[in-house]
């Protein structure tokens, strides 16, 4: 079945650690788009990629780094410098050709930290 | 700048009443507009989308809404809610620039249901 994978489910931080979530698609799709999820704060976009080796900041981009090596694979590190990285974060791709198209999510990573 | 604003964090309606969740719009150009629900700890999933065809649009579930211009306007409606209606739902426009597309959030509107 074609989709996206996030993983891991759960993720847990220790103070000062970087890590990374992953996010894979099998759509063949060329956008992909990283968002950050807390509660009663809706989601609010991280980083964005239209094609391979190219991604654009979003709103929230500080403490975060993105890369896009491969259509289908778009990881999201969360640094250090993000200091409240608790929350919950859902991967998206759209096809990318059209405005009224719609996005496919992933099932989302809960990010704690210990 | 383009925004949605989602009015009520909470609602609460029995079982077998009317569903209205309200969404207001900010845009310079023609909006493209969409609703999604999350269950919990899952992603997100279309339930209708407006791309200024009919201002009357359909969507899954029983779900529709209506795209008022004149009151920026796209709220969701349902005649009867249902037990398994109860998500969260989240009004959203789709922006553009410099040839690429993102989607902007509203920050959501729980529903309840009561049985």
């Amino acid at each position: 079945d074609g989709g996206i994978t996030q993983s891991p489910k759960y993720l847990f931080r220790k103070e000062g650690q970087n890590v990374t979530l992953s996010c894979e698609q099998n759509l063949n799709h060329d956008a992909m788009y990283w968002y950050r999820q807390d509660p009663g704060q809706g989601l609010r976009l991280i980083y964005y990629s239209q094609i391979v080796n190219d991604f654009q900041k979003g709103d929230i981009a500080e403490g975060y780094s993105v890369s896009r090596e491969k259509k289908e694979s778009f990881p999201l590190t969360v640094t250090s410098a993000q200091k409240n990285p608790t929350a919950f974060y859902l991967c998206a791709s759209m096809p990318g050709q059209n405005r009224n198209e719609k996005l496919f999510f992933g099932s989302g990573t809960q990010l704690s930290v210990l | 700048a383009q925004s949605v604003t989602q009015l009520g964090s909470h609602v609460s309606v029995s079982e077998g009443a009317l569903v209205l969740l309200r969404c207001n719009y900010s845009s310079s150009v023609p909006p493209y507009l969409f609703w999604y629900v999350q269950y919990p700890n899952q992603g997100l999933q279309l339930l209708l989308k407006y791309t200024s065809a009919a201002t009357l649009v359909k969507g899954i579930n029983g779900f529709e809404a209506e795209f008022k211009k004149s009151e920026t306007s796209f709220h969701l409606t349902k005649p009867s809610a249902h037990m398994s209606d109860a998500a969260e739902y989240f009004c959203a426009l789709m922006r553009s620039g410099a040839g690429s597309y993102q989607l902007t959030f509203g920050k959501g509107t729980k529903l309840s249901v009561i049985p």
